[in-house]
């Protein structure tokens, strides 16, 4: 049991380049996040999908988008890298019931130059 | 809309002495639970405790406790006999029943020797 991977760790982009954060979870969750953490602050909810087929926009969802055809795994895929996409990526995992934890994967750290 | 409000952007301990991490919600759900995680240096999110809005005993968890005052809206971390690896971002997280997480900006704990 893996839990939630995320490839790659580490990524530097020149500003325009695309990139795809992939990230899977092997527990059957249904919920998916993706959310950013700049340097010394909380985290940002960019999307989040509550099952295949389904996702939605979080709070900073601009210059970002997701695709959900499985379970297990839930890509973000920036367009046009701007050096404000500059953070680390975390995705997460949770079942829909409030009293179950959200599982995080161990983060991508993306600088873009 | 949910909401969750640590108010203590720094604290340091003393290592062995206890210390309470504050954080306070807002909901208008009955039910929901409460997370704390932990972020140390390397970046990875670590869960600590869950409470639940129905718990009627705080929950513990080796040195993590949680100190859950309902009518208040409350929801303090304890830990207790610091140690130099509590040294961390602690991070205050609340979810209703098939809602997102909602994170609070985070503590910086800081364990002296």
């Amino acid at each position: 049991n893996a839990g939630v991977t995320q490839t790659p760790k580490f990524r530097i982009l020149k500003i325009g380049q695309s990139m795809t954060l992939q990230c899977t979870q092997d527990m059957n969750h249904n919920y998916m996040y993706w959310y950013r953490q700049d340097p010394g602050m909380g985290l940002k909810l960019i999307y989040y999908s509550v099952g295949a087929g389904i996702t939605d926009k979080g709070e900073v969802p601009n210059g970002y988008n997701v695709s959900r055809s499985t379970t297990e795994d839930f890509p973000l895929r920036l367009e046009l890298a701007a050096p404000s996409q500059t953070s680390v990526y975390f995705c997460a995992s949770s079942y829909w019931v409030a009293s179950y934890e959200q599982y995080f994967g161990p983060g991508t750290r993306l600088t873009v130059t | 809309a949910q909401k969750i409000t640590q108010t203590q952007p720094g604290m340091f301990v003393q290592e062995k002495e206890a210390v309470t991490l504050d954080c306070t919600y807002d909901t208008s759900d009955q039910s929901y639970g409460l997370f704390w995680y932990k972020q140390p240096s390397s970046g990875e999110m670590i869960f600590l405790i869950y409470q639940g809005s129905y718990d009627e005993q705080n929950a513990t968890e080796g040195r993590y406790s949680l100190n859950f005052q309902k009518a208040r809206k409350s929801a303090n971390l304890v830990i207790s006999a610091s140690q130099l690896g509590d040294s961390a971002m602690y991070f205050c997280a609340m979810r209703e029943d098939g809602q997102n997480f909602v994170f609070g900006p985070g503590t910086r704990l800081s364990v002296l020797p």
